[in-house]
């Protein structure tokens, strides 16, 4: 059964840094995994979708990197910012449709 | 053009009702999925449909639940006789046919007293 970890669980940096986000996931037979935010009392927001035979992705101030075989991603954020405050979700996509969250991580950017 | 979106937006009941959700995912997708996100974890799945059909309900966690899409568009998740421990953030989201990134609403709060 595939299991998906996100270390840490909640995370309070100041404004400006370099962060990593670390998710792991058991089972390395994935189709997709993709990176969510999620803002208080709201949905989730796509941030970074990699397909299986994809490193790594990247879009403005976020990276994310994908290493199948370790069971490894992570989501870099470059000089983060107050509007980054959120929760992180990982989801790993098994099958064609099937999405195993992580519990996520809480970031708190302060000003 | 418009997103996923979900009917109530809270929605509080008392212990034994029964409970109705709306989705009704993007125009034109034929997949649509939903979760349920418990306080402090991440959703967990319940069901897809691809048309009208339940193509995996494997996530639902008892016969309590009880999930509809009878023309292919809105879906209405349905729990009876409600629990305490139903009570969380229920999650849908839709697909253009089931093989791309999901979209997902903004949920529903259902806290059973």
């Amino acid at each position: 059964k595939q299991e998906v970890t996100q270390i840490p669980a909640a995370l309070s940096v100041p404004e400006g840094e370099n962060l990593v986000l670390n998710c792991s996931f058991t089972d390395s037979a994935i189709y997709n995994l993709q990176w969510f935010r999620q803002d208080p009392g709201k949905g989730l927001t796509s941030l970074l979708l990699i397909q299986s035979s994809q490193r790594e992705q990247t879009s403005g101030r976020l990276n994310a990197s994908l290493d199948k075989s370790s069971g490894r991603s992570t989501l870099y954020i470059a000089a983060s910012q107050p509007g980054d405050s959120a929760t992180y979700l990982c989801a790993v996509i098994s099958g064609t449709y099937k999405y195993i969250f992580g519990t996520g991580t809480r970031l708190k950017v302060l000003a | 053009g418009a997103g996923v979106s979900q009917t109530p937006s809270n929605k509080v009941t008392e212990k034994g009702k029964y409970v109705e959700l709306r989705c009704d995912p993007i125009s034109g997708h034929t997949a649509l999925y939903w979760y349920r996100q418990s306080l402090g974890q991440g959703p967990e799945f319940l069901i897809y449909f691809q048309g009208t059909g339940a193509a995996d309900d494997s996530g639902l966690p008892n016969d309590r639940f009880f999930a509809v899409r009878p023309e292919g568009s809105v879906s209405t998740l349905k729990i009876q006789r409600t629990e305490r421990g139903d009570s969380a953030v229920y999650l849908c989201a839709s697909s253009p046919t089931g093989q791309e990134t999901q979209y997902f609403g903004p949920g529903t709060r259902l806290l059973v007293l």
